[in-house]
C-alpha cells in the first residue's frame, strides 16, 4: 500500500520560507510512469497545483507561483520536497503531495493526508 | 481554466446529479474527477473523462471530451454527498475547477 506523508512546519511567520518533505512508501519514487506532486488548498476553498517533479528531478510549475516555488526530489531518501519563499496570509493552507500516474489509472490517485500550514506572525 | 457548474447543487437521496465541467480550450479527454469529503484528501472517481477508477461504484460515470465535460450520479447515496473537482491533465499548468458542492435537499 503507497502511503505519502508531508511533514514540516504548522506556522510560518510572514516573508519566511515555507519548506515541507514528502515521505514516500510502500513504492519507490525512482520510477518512469509516475509524477510526484503538491497540491494546495486554501480553508474552505478550492484545489491549486503547485508544482511537480520526475525521479530525474525534472520540475514543472505553477505559472503563479514559479517565482517563489522549488521542488526537489531525493530518490535515496524517496521523498520529495516543497520550498516557498517569502510566504503571505493568502499562502495559509492544507498542502497536499501525492502521486500521479503516467500509465494505468491516470491522474491523481494517491494523496497524502495533508498539512495544515498558517502564515501569521 | 476549467470552469465547474453549478456551485452547489442540492439532490435528494436516491435522485440523478449531473454536474458540469468546461475547459477554456480542448483538453482532448485528459479530464479527471475528484471527490472530497470534509476532512479528507481529494479520492480520483474517474480519468480520460470516462473510465472510473477500480472500486469506485458503477453509479459514478464521466463523459464528454474537448472542452465539455459532465460526472453523472445515478442514485445519490448518502456517502455521496461531497465536493467534486474536475482537473485536467492535457497541458501545463494543471488546473481543477473551483468544485461542485453535492448536498442533501
Amino acid at each position: 500500500q503507497l502511503l505519502l506523508q508531508e511533514s514540516g512546519p504548522g506556522l510560518v511567520k510572514p516573508s519566511e520560507t515555507l519548506s515541507l518533505t514528502c515521505t514516500v512508501s510502500g513504492g519507490s519514487i525512482n520510477s518512469d510512469i509516475y509524477y510526484w506532486v503538491w497540491i494546495r488548498q486554501s480553508p474552505g476553498k478550492g484545489l491549486e497545483w503547485i508544482g511537480t517533479v520526475y525521479h530525474t528531478g525534472t520540475t514543472f510549475y505553477n505559472p503563479s507561483l514559479k517565482s517563489r516555488v522549488t521542488i526537489s526530489v531525493d530518490t535515496a531518501r524517496n521523498q520529495f520536497s516543497l520550498t516557498l519563499t517569502s510566504m503571505t496570509a493568502a499562502d495559509t493552507a492544507v498542502y497536499y503531495c501525492a502521486r500521479r500516474s503516467l500509465s494505468g489509472e491516470l491522474g491523481i490517485g494517491y494523496w497524502g493526508q495533508g498539512t495544515l500550514v498558517t502564515v501569521s506572525s | 481554466v476549467m470552469t465547474q457548474s453549478p456551485a452547489t447543487l442540492s439532490v435528494s437521496p436516491g435522485e440523478r446529479a449531473t454536474l458540469s465541467c468546461r475547459a477554456s480550450r480542448s483538453v482532448s479527454y485528459n479530464v479527471a474527477w475528484y471527490q472530497q469529503k470534509p476532512g479528507q484528501a481529494p479520492r480520483l472517481l474517474i480519468f480520460g473523462a470516462s473510465t472510473r477508477v477500480t472500486g469506485v461504484p458503477a453509479r459514478f460515470s464521466g463523459s464528454g471530451s474537448g472542452t465539455e465535460f459532465s460526472l453523472t450520479i445515478s442514485s445519490l447515496q448518502s456517502e455521496d454527498f461531497a465536493v467534486y473537482y474536475c482537473q485536467q491533465y492535457d497541458n501545463w499548468p494543471l488546473t481543477f475547477g473551483g468544485g461542485t458542492k453535492v448536498e442533501i435537499k
